[in-house]
């Protein structure tokens, strides 16, 4: 079965850094388009990013363009978050999520995991 | 960015009784080359990661009942409950995903009166 599981939330310093992991199983990451989405604490679902299947494309919110990077590792079944100048304004869960057909990477999110929570904090 | 608005904002529900949920889009989410509507549903029960109730505007996921129904068109949507069950409270939450950034409605609360 599909799992998501992400990991590297922790508390930290306002303009630090942080890398964020989603360890992919149970299908063939290589195939799939997959996102970050995050949740400040008490408040709505903000998209983060998407990384296309190949890796050639990557999107990015605005609150956090030029600071964060998406990528992914086919080799490890792992998506990364890398987060930079980290603001107090940057604490929440942090999902990844999967779409549900492969090479879409605009599809709806069949598959979510359990979020890791990121403080920033000083 | 398409902004997403929903109403109302907290919905408390009798379990038996029907509920309703709008949502409304900045503009349309009809995608000109196929036909489909980019708008979904999905609700976040306390403490667990959200999951995908409607896709498509209309479509139910894998194992949603069918007392959850989506429609609307364009810019308007809505998400029903015919009959609403102890199991629904939640957030539901609406999302579009027409073009980057995908964007989420503010979410409604769903409780037990």
């Amino acid at each position: 079965q599909v799992q998501l599981v992400e990991s590297g939330g922790g508390v930290v310093q306002p303009g630090r850094s942080l890398r964020l992991s989603c360890v992919a199983s149970g299908f063939t990451f290589s195939r799939y388009g997959m996102h970050w989405v995050r949740q400040a604490p008490g408040k709505g679902l903000e998209w983060v990013a998407v990384i296309s299947y190949d890796g050639s494309n990557k999107y990015y919110a605005d609150s956090v363009k030029g600071r964060f990077t998406i990528s992914r590792d086919i080799s490890k079944n792992t998506l990364y978050l890398q987060m930079n100048s980290l603001r107090a304004e940057d604490t929440a869960i942090y999902y990844c999520a999967r779409p549900r057909d492969y090479y879409d990477h605009s599809g709806y999110y069949a598959y979510w995991g359990q979020g890791t929570l990121v403080t920033v904090s000083s | 960015d398409i902004v997403m608005t929903q109403t109302p904002l907290s919905l408390p529900v009798t379990p038996g009784e029907p509920a309703s949920i709008s949502c409304r889009s900045s503009q349309s989410l009809l995608h000109s080359d196929n036909g489909n509507t980019f708008l979904d549903w999905y609700l976040q029960k306390p403490g667990q990661s959200p999951q995908l109730l409607i896709y498509a505007l209309s479509y139910r996921a894998s194992g949603v009942p069918d007392r959850f129904s989506g429609g609307g068109s364009d810019t308007d949507f809505t998400l029903k409950i015919s009959r609403v069950e102890a199991e629904d409270v939640g957030v539901y939450y609406c999302m579009q995903r027409l073009e980057f950034p995908f964007t989420f409605g503010p979410g409604t609360k769903v409780d037990i009166k």
